[in-house]
């Protein structure tokens, strides 16, 4: 089956500084890929949505300027975490979906902390 | 609105026992629902996928049910084992719209 990998799987980082995390498909293309955040015991927010060639599109509450998204290319899109501070620290998971069969496929994850 | 409501919201159960988890949703126009399991630390692994017509579909010990005119679904876990501790997550789509059910927490014990 299609498979969405993430890099790094998890990382440390100073409060101020900016972490870049990857997403890709690794055997499809994706023109569209959801970025998510998820706090412990509870279940996947929807950040945004990735578009190859153009902006991302962010849900209600979410800072584009804090959460920069880049979809470069139909297989990876980057995530960059600016500024961190310790509350951005949570697990943060992309998707892709294929078009065929309206399925999505999800990364492994990367869980950021910020001390 | 469309929206995905998922219940119990947490369950402890017995190793070896049998367990139902619910899905309600409220999404239109449907394309399919799809149960994941989460385990934790991990992004989610699909279990099943159902389309409208479907109203049943297995994974080994998983059987997943669907009701498209009630709009519901279900989840049934045989014959627990520890491994199945995990979230599920229930995930109906719209075209290319995905809506979340806030999730099940499942605990299985010894």
């Amino acid at each position: 089956g299609a498979v969405v990998s993430q890099h790094p799987s998890w990382v440390i980082c100073k409060s101020g500084t900016s972490v870049k995390i990857e997403c890709r498909s690794l055997d499809f293309q994706a023109t569209t890929m959801f970025w998510y955040r998820q706090f412990p015991k509870q279940s996947l927010m929807l950040m945004a949505t990735s578009n190859e060639g153009s902006k991302a599109t962010y849900e209600q509450g979410v800072e584009k300027d804090k959460f920069l998204i880049n979809h470069a290319s139909l297989t990876l899109s980057t995530l960059t975490v600016t500024s961190a501070h310790p509350e951005d620290s949570s697990f943060y998971i992309c998707s892709a979906p294929t078009r065929l069969v309206s399925e999505q496929y999800f990364g492994p994850g990367t869980r950021l902390t910020v001390t | 609105k469309n929206q995905v409501e998922q219940s119990p919201q947490s369950l402890i159960i017995l190793e070896g026992k049998n367990c139902t988890l619910q899905c309600n949703y409220t999404v239109s126009p449907f394309s399919n629902l799809r149960w994941y399991k989460q385990d934790t630390g991990r992004g989610p692994v699909s279990l099943t996928i159902m389309t409208f017509s479907e109203n049943t579909k297995s994974n080994g010990r998983y059987t997943a049910t669907l009701d498209a005119d009630t709009k519901q679904s279900s989840l049934h876990i045989t014959a627990s084992q520890l491994s199945d501790s995990a979230s599920y997550i229930c995930v109906v789509s719209a075209g290319n719209q995905f809506y979340f059910g806030t999730g099940t927490s499942l605990t299985v014990i010894p």
